[in-house]
């Protein structure tokens, strides 16, 4: 079955320091992958998209790869800050025009 | 929110009674999406639409209707709710770029 897989503990980091977020696919051949913010009481907003051709794309303090041999993507939070702190989605595309999310990741970034 | 409002916001019903959940959207999308979110599960796409009159089901439709009679409403029913269907709904909408923004959901607790 098709599944995606993200760190279900929360991941903790200082103020300042990069942040990386780990999102895991299997049985999927999606042809983009797109990671989302989600804060306390309020619906997901989109931050990246990258497609199954590129390896690499970079937003402002933001990079996420994306690696299709590992079923693998990563994303980077650069210079974190404590307004970084949300729960993070990574979602992929099925057929027709929905997307399948994972569960997220949730970090806080202490000052 | 990408100019998508639900309504509700927040309801409290009983086991058993219809309930209809309601999303506008101003941006003229052609696609259009229901998701329910609970702790443990994330998002779970409840049912889809890609035009007037053409919707579909997606991966948790069981207890759900659905309606799109204009492109900017699209209708979430449950016919008979039962406490299982106690969550947050999210509707979104798609762009021509997969883009999917979200509006700020409705938490409807049955009793």
């Amino acid at each position: 079955s098709q599944k995606i897989e993200q760190n279900s503990e929360a991941l903790n980091i200082q103020e300042g320091k990069t942040a990386t977020l780990t999102c895991n696919y299997t049985n999927y051949s999606p042809a983009y992958l797109q990671w989302y913010r989600q804060d306390p009481g309020r619906g997901p907003v989109f931050l990246l998209l990258i497609r199954e051709n590129e390896k690499e794309k970079r937003k402002e303090r933001l990079k996420v790869t994306f690696d299709t041999t590992l079923k693998q993507s990563l994303f980077h939070i650069t210079a974190s800050q404590p307004a970084d702190s949300a729960t993070y989605l990574c979602a992929l595309k099925v057929s027709g025009y929905a997307l399948n999310f994972g569960k997220g990741t949730s970090l806080l970034v202490t000052p | 929110d990408a100019g998508i409002t639900q309504s509700p916001r927040h309801k409290v019903t009983e086991t058993g009674t219809p309930v209809t959940l309601r999303c506008h959207q101003t941006e003229n999308h052609r696609y259009m999406y229901w998701y329910r979110q609970d702790p443990g599960h994330g998002l779970r796409l409840i049912h889809y639409s890609y035009g007037v009159k053409d919707t579909d089901k997606g991966e948790v439709s069981d207890g759900y209707s659905v309606s799109r009679s204009k492109t900017e409403d699209f209708l979430l029913t449950l016919e008979s709710a039962t406490s299982s269907q106690t969550s947050v709904y999210f509707c979104a909408t798609t762009d021509s770029t997969d883009t999917q923004y979200f509006g700020p959901g409705t938490r409807l607790t049955v009793l």
